[in-house]
């Protein structure tokens, strides 16, 4: 399938302070990319979604000056948690498809970052 | 709204034998993508199989194939000849077409008795 890379895989930072993730599609050029949230033991929620060029769309509940979302090429996304606090510890994993390939409507997933803010 | 309902959250199989993992959906499309993901200890989700709703044939991949029952809005995946690395989450996902976003459903933790 499609390569999606994440980095980094695991980050510990202090409370108050501002963490980026990188999200990268690594064969394909996605002008779309998804970001999701993941708790211990629960599903996957969508965050947002990111645009190529134009702004982030964020899921109702979200708060876009939190997370900061940048998709500033067709091969990365980067997702910064701003004035990071406990309660922003999760597991955070973005998604990609490749619309060239024939299984064009299939979701790639990187390998997800494990945040953990102290 | 889209919905993905997934009612089993835990379930066992023996080694070697089959296993039947539930889903059902909510949806006013008409063309619409079905998927399962597996999500071992790594946490790296992993496609194991998909479904192009205008198919009526089944999904099958090796030991995994799909029950698709498109009017009932049933998905449901079918593990034969269980090995121990199928021991995952399983996530059943939804998503119509077009630059969509996933919709998961709660997940099902599968454990493999050897």
């Amino acid at each position: 399938g499609a390569v999606v890379s994440q980095h980094p895989s695991r980050v510990i930072c202090k409370s108050g302070t501002s963490v980026k993730i990188e999200c990268r599609s690594l064969d394909f050029q996605a002008t779309t990319m998804f970001w999701y949230r993941q708790f211990p033991k629960q599903s996957l929620m969508l965050m947002a979604t990111s645009n190529e060029g134009s702004k982030a769309t964020y899921e109702q509940g979200v708060e876009k000056d939190k997370f900061l979302i940048n998709h500033a090429s067709l091969t990365l996304s980067t997702l910064t948690v701003t004035s990071a606090h406990p309660e922003d510890s999760s597991f955070y994993i973005c998604s990609a498809r490749d619309p060239q390939r024939g299984d064009a409507d299939t979701q790639y997933f990187g390998p997800g970052t494990r945040l953990t803010v102290l | 709204a889209q919905t993905v309902t997934q009612s089993q959250p835990e379930m066992s199989v023996q080694e070697a034998e089959t296993v039947t993992l539930s889903c059902t959906y909510d949806t006013s499309e008409s063309d619409y993508y079905l998927f399962w993901y597996k999500q071992p200890p790594s946490r790296q989700m992993i496609l194991v199989i998909r479904q192009e709703a205008y198919k009526q044939q089944n999904a099958t991949e090796n030991r995994f194939s799909v029950n698709f029952q498109k009017a009932a809005k049933s998905f449901s995946l079918k593990i034969s000849d269980s090995q121990l690395g199928d021991a995952a989450m399983y996530f059943c996902a939804y998503r119509i077409s077009g630059n969509t976003p996933l919709v998961f459903g709660k997940g099902t933790r599968l454990s493999v008795i050897a």
